[in-house]
Order: structure tokens, then sequence, then C-alpha cells
């Protein structure tokens, strides 16, 4: 099997930056995709391919993927951006593999 | 423009088989690097996937219910099906289809269904 690992949470005033991480082993070597879901929304793709941003998805949202940690950068958090993000990678022998998600929260 | 729409019932019983429908739209599955997946979201937890199957018919499941799961396409319907058996009330989630245009790459999938709720229930 293979496992990512997050935060359950984080915390960030607004303006400043969030950092949301994703752990696995040797992690840095896949492809890493971010969600975010609002409450009752489906998820929406915010990053792709480590640090590819969907069309529409605001340039304050960034992402790196080296070694053993993937991680997913909000510059200038706002309000809107309060939601459960979530990592996923695709892995040789456990396939779609998913993170066990993060609520960010906007204080 | 894609849209994904599930399609099943709302109730099944323990130990029934759940047949779930994904109906798209906007992009064909014979496209080289398209896939289809099932991803479920038990109520205030974690997504969890279940299975995907690719534009070459290659099909892969979860390695904890692969031998309850069936992934089935039918591309001249725009149809991707997935079946369930015995169900079980831990099998109580939302249930979503998503589309990937990169499973040669990563499989992020770019769109999603609106999800079905299905409650597992005597």
């Amino acid at each position: 099997s293979y496992d990512l690992t997050q935060p359950p949470s984080v915390s960030v005033s607004p303006g400043q930056a969030a950092r949301i991480t994703c752990s696995g082993d040797d992690l840095g070597r896949k492809n890493v995709c971010w969600y975010q879901q609002k409450p009752g929304q489906s998820p929406i793709l915010v990053m792709y391919q480590d640090n590819h941003r969907p069309s529409g998805i605001p340039e304050r949202f960034s992402g790196a993927n080296s070694g053993d940690t993937a991680t997913l950068t909000i510059s200038g958090t706002q309000s809107m951006d309060e939601a459960d993000y979530y990592c996923q990678a695709w892995d040789s022998s456990a396939f779609v593999v998913f993170g066990g998600g993060t609520r960010l929260t906007v204080l | 423009q894609v849209t994904l729409r599930e399609s099943g019932p709302a109730l099944v019983k323990p130990t029934q088989t759940l047949t779930l429908t994904c109906t798209f739209s906007g992009f064909s599955l014979s496209t080289s690097s398209m896939c289809v997946s099932w991803i479920r979201q038990p109520p205030g937890k974690a997504l969890e996937w279940l299975a995907i199957i690719d534009w070459d018919d290659d099909k892969y499941y979860s390695s904890s219910l692969k031998t309850r799961l069936t992934i089935s396409k039918d591309t001249s319907k725009n149809q991707v099906v997935l079946t369930m058996t015995n169900m079980a009330p831990v099998d109580t989630a939302t249930y979503f289809c998503a589309r990937s245009s990169r499973c040669t790459a990563g499989r992020a999938f770019d769109d999603w269904g609106q999800g079905t709720l299905l409650t597992v229930s005597s």
C-alpha cells in the first residue's frame, strides 16, 4: 500500500500565506495534485502535476514537490479559500491515493 | 463543456449489490489519455478512491475493495458503470464519478460530478 499524510488542520490569518503539506515515501518522484472542497460541494482541482494551475485557479495558489513532501501554498489567503484540501498521487501498486485531507481555517 | 452525472439508488439494504452509473458529456472515453474514476466520501470523512477505467479499457481497483468492485464502460452511451457487491452500512457515502484527461501523467481529476448520496440500511 501507499499512504499520503496531511495535517488535519491549518489555520492562517487573512492576507498571510497558508502552506499545506502532503507526505509520502519518495513522493517527489510522483505527480501530485490538489483539490479544494467546500461544504456540500464536489472537489475542485486546484493544482496538477505538482505545480500546474488549471485554468481559472487564482495565481495565489502554487505547488511544489520534492523528497517526501509536496506542498500547496496559498499566498495572500482570502476567506473564500477556507475549505478542505486533499492531495492525490498515482502509485504503481496502490494506484490512485488520496491524503486524509486538511481543513484550512482563515481566522 | 464537460459534465458528469451520477445516478443510482439512494438506499440499499445490507448484502445487496449496488449499481451506479456515471453519464458524461463533453468528451469521449475512447480518446487517448482519458479515464473515469469512482470516488466516495462517507459523511464528514475524507475522499476514498474506488476504481478507474482508462480509454484503452485498463481497469484498476482499490486493493481494500477490489473483490467487491467491477467497473465497465459503454463508450457509445458515454457511460461508466460501477457495481459493488455485499453492501454494508459502512458503505454509506456520497459517490462521485470524475474524469481525468491526464491518465498517463498522474491522473488528476479535472472534472467531477455532483455526487450521489447512498445510504445502506435495513
